[in-house]
């Protein structure tokens, strides 16, 4: 029954790594959306993707590389991971005209 | 651009009494207003929303919000507030397309019984 879905749930992982979040949606969204939140609570978006196709890229190191397969996924894949990058990650989604968003649970991400 | 200001990290309340959480917003283009809630562990859920017509809305769980546009804010109000309201309140903005939406850095309600 879950809506948005990710996984993993945590991701504890060493500097210099690379790692993939994936993100899954049941509702037949046709955009989905990264958001990253830090340690301070400030959640800010990441991607915006509609019908596979990257609408926002905000400012993002390229390191982040945003991979949608269809549109119900949309996964996250990080090269090099730095030690900045450690925060929540949150998908979503939302239906046209995409003023409501569905949160996924989050990945809790440290990088040691 | 727009920005999203939430002044109170965190608030403390007793169970039954009534709440405000502040929010205020900068922005040289007309926006769309809203309020998101995160319970421990769990992603965000939408509060209410603010697009047009009546400048109070209601949300679920009994909240309501405010659109101020002279003061460019959007509080939000529980007249009586229970324990599983505790929870992280964001307040958020759009441009008038929901290609991008600014959310504020929380405030954390808890309820004291």
């Amino acid at each position: 029954d879950t809506a948005v879905s990710q996984t993993p749930k945590y991701l504890v992982t060493q500097m210099g790594n690379d790692k993939s979040i994936k993100c899954e949606q049941n509702l037949g969204h046709d955009t989905m959306y990264w958001y990253k939140q830090d340690s301070k609570k400030f959640l800010k978006i990441m991607f915006s993707y509609n019908n596979k196709e990257l609408i926002i890229n905000e400012t993002v190191p390229n390191r982040f590389s945003p991979k949608s397969p269809d549109k119900a996924h949309l996964n996250l894949h990080i090269n090099s991971l730095e030690l900045g990058d450690s925060a929540v990650y949150f998908c979503a989604s939302s239906p046209p005209p995409q003023e409501t968003q569905y949160f996924g649970p989050g990945t809790r991400l440290l990088v040691l | 651009a727009q920005s999203v200001t939430q002044l109170d990290s965190q608030v403390p309340v007793f169970e039954e009494a009534p709440v405000e959480l502040r929010c205020n917003y900068s922005s040289s283009v007309s926006v769309y207003l809203f309020w998101y809630v995160q319970y421990p562990n769990q992603g965000l859920q939408l509060l209410l929303k603010y697009l047009s017509g009546s400048t109070l809305v209601k949300g679920i769980n009994g909240f309501e919000a405010e659109f101020n546009k002279s003061q460019t804010s959007f509080h939000l109000r529980k007249p009586s507030v229970h324990i599983s309201d505790t929870a992280e309140y964001f307040c958020a903005v759009s441009d008038r397309n929901f290609n991008k939406f600014y959310f504020g850095s929380g405030t954390k309600l808890n309820v004291k019984p």
